[in-house]
């Protein structure tokens, strides 16, 4: 067990409807980072929040947007869904935005769009 | 722009065989490595990571990973596969001393025949 927490472990979902993922990030950690990870794929960074603001973003379009809270748990959400947008997505939390920290993972959101 | 190629994507050995899963990375700066393992149905865990210092990193359940900068490597070995360590292992780069993203490759899955 990592302490990272991701709800819900799968969900589908119809082509162009909108999707929020959850995640509480471990305790003691302050920054959050989203994956997607695409069957057969490594994981592939969609953004990282940090103390509440976002601090750096992969190649994903904007439809895909997050939120961290005050205690440092995390949503992401993403609007007019496509199939392709089916993947695991992952959450990981660590102590620190900068230095040499380890990232710790959640089990991951199946989600399935038809 | 950073990559991580894995060169072996499925492997099959038999108990007792010794392993090595091949990683490169592209990355002109310091970075941080790591090995990551899935186990089927779980999340992902660090198994070995490298920050600075001795190339050699020895990690969780007798893996370790030799770091040759010269060769952009970091190559993950184990002397004495089980049937246990069967999952998906990904290897992964982040700026060193600025975790924002993970770079990762695509994976290399594991099957030990008892």
């Amino acid at each position: 067990e990592t302490g990272v927490t991701q709800s819900p472990t799968h969900l589908i979902k119809t082509r162009g409807q909108q999707v929020t993922l959850r995640c509480s990030s471990q305790s003691g950690h302050n920054t959050v980072s989203w994956y997607q990870q695409a069957l057969g794929q490594g994981p592939q960074f969609i953004f990282q929040y940090y103390r509440e603001e976002e601090n750096g973003r992969g190649n994903f379009p904007p439809r895909f947007s997050g939120l961290q809270f005050p205690n440092y748990s995390s949503e992401l959400n993403v609007n007019a869904l496509e199939l392709d947008d089916s993947a695991l997505y992952l959450c990981a939390s660590s102590l620190s935005r900068t230095g040499n920290t380890e990232a710790f993972f959640g089990q991951g959101t199946r989600l399935t769009v038809v | 722009a950073q990559s991580v190629s894995q060169h072996n994507h499925h492997v099959i050995l038999s108990e007792a065989a010794s392993l090595e899963l091949g990683c490169n990375y592209s990355y002109g700066g310091t970075v941080n490595l790591f090995w990551y393992v899935q186990y089927p149905g779980q999340h992902l865990q660090l198994l070995l990571k490298y920050f600075s210092g001795d190339p050699l990193v020895k990690g969780i359940k007798g893996f370790e990973a030799e770091f040759i900068k010269s060769k952009f490597s970091f190559n993950l070995r184990k002397p004495s596969v089980q049937w246990s360590d069967t999952a998906e292992y990904f290897c992964a780069v982040s700026n060193a001393g600025n975790n924002r993203k993970l770079i990762w490759g695509l994976g290399t899955s594991l099957a030990v025949n008892p």
